[in-house]
């Protein structure tokens, strides 16, 4: 089973600054087969991003995946105020799917 | 556009099961697999395991095995997820998820569904 250790566990920012997110995998991930979702209190989770680097379908483009080695990023170039949420990165390159801890970004 | 609507809330008692489903519509239900997560109240997501309707096999997580069975009726366009021996510790929101690419096994999650809250309670 592969686990993800997403960092930080929060982060507190203010809007228009930058934001990354980090997921570290313990061991290779296949074809960084690596989705990063977004979840707001009471919602179910929304895909941002697929195969570590890809946006979903109606994903602004401030948000950004990237991957070197077992290390993954999420990056959001200038916060928006609807961008404080909780975010989870989702490894699926492999049985069991996994998914990290979550990272919750707050308004600083 | 793929929608997914599960059924609603349930009240259990420890040692029952529950039984959640996800109708989905707007797609081709054989060709996408249909995943289930959960979330406990204040906590992260859980993959319980998941099921490609082309190939009616389904694939468990390790934590749930033996104690959940998913189906999926392709006439209908409705996927189940079958929780036994219940216990406080599963009340949670359970939610079910479409993979993107046709005939994966394995896939991102697309469209969720509304979630099904659970609770296990005596």
């Amino acid at each position: 089973e592969i686990l993800l250790t997403q960092s930080p566990g929060t982060l507190s920012l203010s809007p228009g600054e930058r934001a990354t997110l980090s997921c570290r995998a313990s061991q290779s991930v296949a074809n960084n087969y690596i989705a990063w979702y977004q979840q707001k209190p009471g919602q179910a989770p929304r895909l941002l991003i697929y195969g570590a680097s890809s946006r979903a379908t109606g994903v602004p483009d401030r948000f950004s995946g990237s991957a070197s080695g077992t290390d993954f990023a999420l990056t959001i170039s200038s916060l928006e105020p609807e961008d404080f949420a909780v975010y989870y990165c989702q490894q699926y390159g492999s049985s069991p799917i996994t998914f990290g801890q979550g990272t919750r970004l707050d308004i600083k | 556009q793929v929608q997914l609507v599960q059924s609603g809330p349930e009240v259990k008692n420890p040692g029952s099961s529950v039984k959640v489903s996800c109708k989905t519509s707007g797609g081709t239900f054989k060709n996408f697999a249909i995943n289930w997560v959960r979330q406990a109240p204040g906590q992260g997501l859980e993959w319980m395991g998941g099921i490609l309707p082309l190939f009616g096999i389904a694939d468990y997580a390790q934590n749930f095995q033996g104690r959940v069975t998913i189906t999926a009726d392709e006439f209908a366009s409705t996927a189940y997820m079958e929780l036994s021996s219940l216990r406080s510790e599963d009340t949670a929101v359970y939610y079910c998820a479409s993979g993107s690419e046709p005939a994966a096994r394995l896939n991102w999650f697309g469209p969720w569904g509304q979630g099904t809250l659970v609770t296990v309670s005596s």
